[in-house]
Parts: C-alpha cells; structure tokens; sequence
C-alpha cells in the first residue's frame, strides 16, 4: 500500500529555520515525483514545487522560489521542506504527495506548522 | 502560470441533486486534471484523476469529464456525506495549480 506518511506539527517563532519531512512506503521511492503543497488557515490549496528522488531535481512554483528549499534522502525514502528564517506569514498546513505510474495521487497527512512569537 | 477557473464558489443543494462543479483552465491542459474533496480538518482526498478516472473506491456517484480548457465534476446524487470543499488541479505545465474550490452545503 503506497502511503507517505508526514513528521508532526511544529511551533516556531519567526526567524528560527525548519524541516519538515515526507516518507514514502509501498512503492519505488526514487521512481515517483514528490511535490508539496501549502493550504494557509481558511484558504485554497497552493502548489509549491516537487523533487525527482532520483537525481533530486527541483521544480518550483516562482511564488516559493528562495523562500523555501526541497531535497530529499532516497536512502531513507524521505522528502524534506526546509526553511531558514520563518515568517508569521509561513503559517499553515503543509502536505506532500506523489502521482504514481497508475495516475493515481497519494497524499500525506498534512504537517501544521505555526510561526508565532 | 495557468489559472484554474472554478464556478461556483459555494454551493447549496438538497440530498439527492445532481450537483456540477466546473473548471476552466486559462490554456489547453489536455486531460491533466484531478479533482478533491477536502473535509475540514482533513487532508484533500483525490476522487477523479486524468480528467475522468474514478479512483479506486470512491463511489460511482461522482464523475468527471471534459478536455481541453472546459472540465465538469458531477455528483449524480447528492448524499449528507458529500459536504466539503472540492478543487481542481491541473498538472499539465508547471507550476501545477489549483482552482479557488467549491464550499458545497446542504440545504
């Protein structure tokens, strides 16, 4: 069963960096593209960027470009969202997901982060 | 960037409507296109990818159809069960983007 499961909620204050993580099970980690996805309080769902776990090639959108980085660890399955100085304004849930070679998306479970002094 | 135009932005309909949700895409996307349910609290959840695919275990009253720039979601009969918020997502060019969602409410 293809799941990829997504670290815990976090509290921060602004300016402090950030990693959450995204690991994936149940199929070929290095095959499939990861991309994330920001969902602020109350509001739409917002595409970020994704990493080829292969060659770990990025994409962003130019919204989030330098404001935040994506890497990965195909040792460990694992996809990373990483910020070096957050802002209040970084406020919200943030989930990966990856389209397998069926079409079909899997998502993770979402990672609440909360910047707040 | 592609803009994901999706109408209407609220819904109110009785269990047992037919409820349409349409996305227009501000160029040709072919049939990349997915559609979500998300419940509050809770991680969007994919019911439709590839335009017209119905995800495996998703009930049989939700489809979807189009191509192109003009795309259709459909509840053939609305159930308690379906008020959520439901987007579009196009990942034809990058970046992939999302329509603005569908509060849907029961009346």
């Amino acid at each position: 069963e293809v799941q990829l499961v997504q670290s815990g909620a976090e509290v921060k204050k602004p300016g402090e960096s950030l990693r959450i993580s995204c690991k994936g099970s149940g199929y070929t980690f290095p095959n499939y593209l990861i991309s994330w996805v920001r969902q602020m309080p109350g509001k739409g769902l917002e595409w970020m960027g994704r990493i080829d776990p292969g060659d770990s090639y990025t994409d962003y959108s130019p919204s989030f470009q330098g404001h935040v980085t994506i890497s990965v660890d195909k040792s460990i399955s694992t996809a990373y969202l990483h910020w070096s100085s957050l802002k209040a304004s970084d406020t919200a849930i943030y989930y990966c997901a990856s389209r397998q070679y069926t079409g079909d998306w899997y998502w993770g479970q979402g990672t609440l982060v909360t910047v707040s002094s | 960037d592609i803009q994901m135009t999706q109408s209407p932005s609220s819904l109110s309909a009785s269990v047992g409507d037919r409820v349409i949700i349409t996305c227009q895409a501000s160029q040709d996307i072919t049939n990349y296109l997915n559609w979500y349910q998300q419940k509050p609290g809770k991680a969007p959840k994919l019911l439709i990818y590839d335009t017209s695919n119905l995800k495996t275990g998703v009930p049989s009253r939700f489809s979807g159809s189009g191509s192109g720039t003009d795309f259709t979601f459909t509840i053939s009969s609305l159930q308690p069960e379906d008020i959520a918020t439901y987007y579009c997502q196009q990942y034809d060019n990058l970046p992939y983007t999302f329509g603005q969602g569908t509060k849907l409410e029961i009346k």
